[in-house]
């Protein structure tokens, strides 16, 4: 079946550092994939997508690269902000499918 | 636009209780879903539908029932609460586009306690 596995949290950096957050996927066909962000007591929003390989999401600074052959999309960003301490979510939704498979999400803490 | 909204925000139910989890949402959206999350846990789909009276199982159906009545609300419905359901509940929008890369609008959620 169709699956996400990110690296566990918390990931703790300080401000300014490089951020890369893992995510590999198991998908049946083509995926679409996604990262999503959950602020403290919010509801998730969409960072970035890809919908076929080769393509690169990117928005606010972070940026993710759909690699087919790998199956991963992992998410960086060059330097980071106390305001990016959130849960970071990695999904994908296969072709010919209406659900979103979720991973289980990665905390990341920014300390000034 | 409002975009997805969720009511209400927090709710203490006991054992056996009933209670409807209110969505909706002012995008037009022809897709609906409900999620819920538990702590340390990735979002598990409970129900979603396609469209005005259509609905569908998820992953993690048993426990809940949902109608889709018109467009723009999508209840979520317990019959018989149970302390397992304690979690936050997220209900969520879409418009499907082709290739299968459509966002989803997410409210800001429901949490839940049964004791």
């Amino acid at each position: 079946g169709n699956s996400v596995t990110q690296m566990e949290g918390p990931v703790t950096l300080s401000e300014e550092a490089f951020l890369t957050i893992n995510c590999t996927y198991t998908a049946t066909g083509y995926p679409s994939l996604f990262w999503y962000v959950q602020y403290p007591g919010e509801g998730l929003q969409l960072l970035l997508k890809a919908t076929k390989a080769d393509d690169k999401g990117s928005n606010k600074g972070f940026e993710a690269t759909y690699r087919k052959e790998t199956t991963s999309f992992h998410l960086e960003k060059g330097s980071v902000q106390v305001s990016d301490s959130a849960v970071y979510f990695c999904a994908l939704r296969d072709t010919g499918f209406q659900k979103l498979v979720f991973g289980t999400g990665t905390r990341l803490l920014v300390s000034p | 636009n409002a975009g997805v909204t969720q009511t209400p925000k927090f709710r203490i139910l006991k054992i056996g209780q009933s209670m409807t989890l209110q969505c909706a949402q002012d995008m037009n959206h022809n897709y609906m879903y409900w999620y819920r999350q538990d702590p340390g846990m990735g979002l598990k789909l409970i129900y979603y539908s396609v469209g005005a009276g259509i609905t569908d199982k998820g992953e993690v159906p048993n426990g809940y029932n949902v109608s889709r009545s018109t467009t723009e609300d999508f209840p979520l419905r317990l019959e018989l609460a149970a302390p397992s359901q304690t979690s936050v509940y997220f209900c969520a929008s879409s418009s499907p586009t082709s290739g299968g890369g459509d966002t989803q609008y997410f409210g800001p959620g429901t949490r839940l306690t049964v004791l």
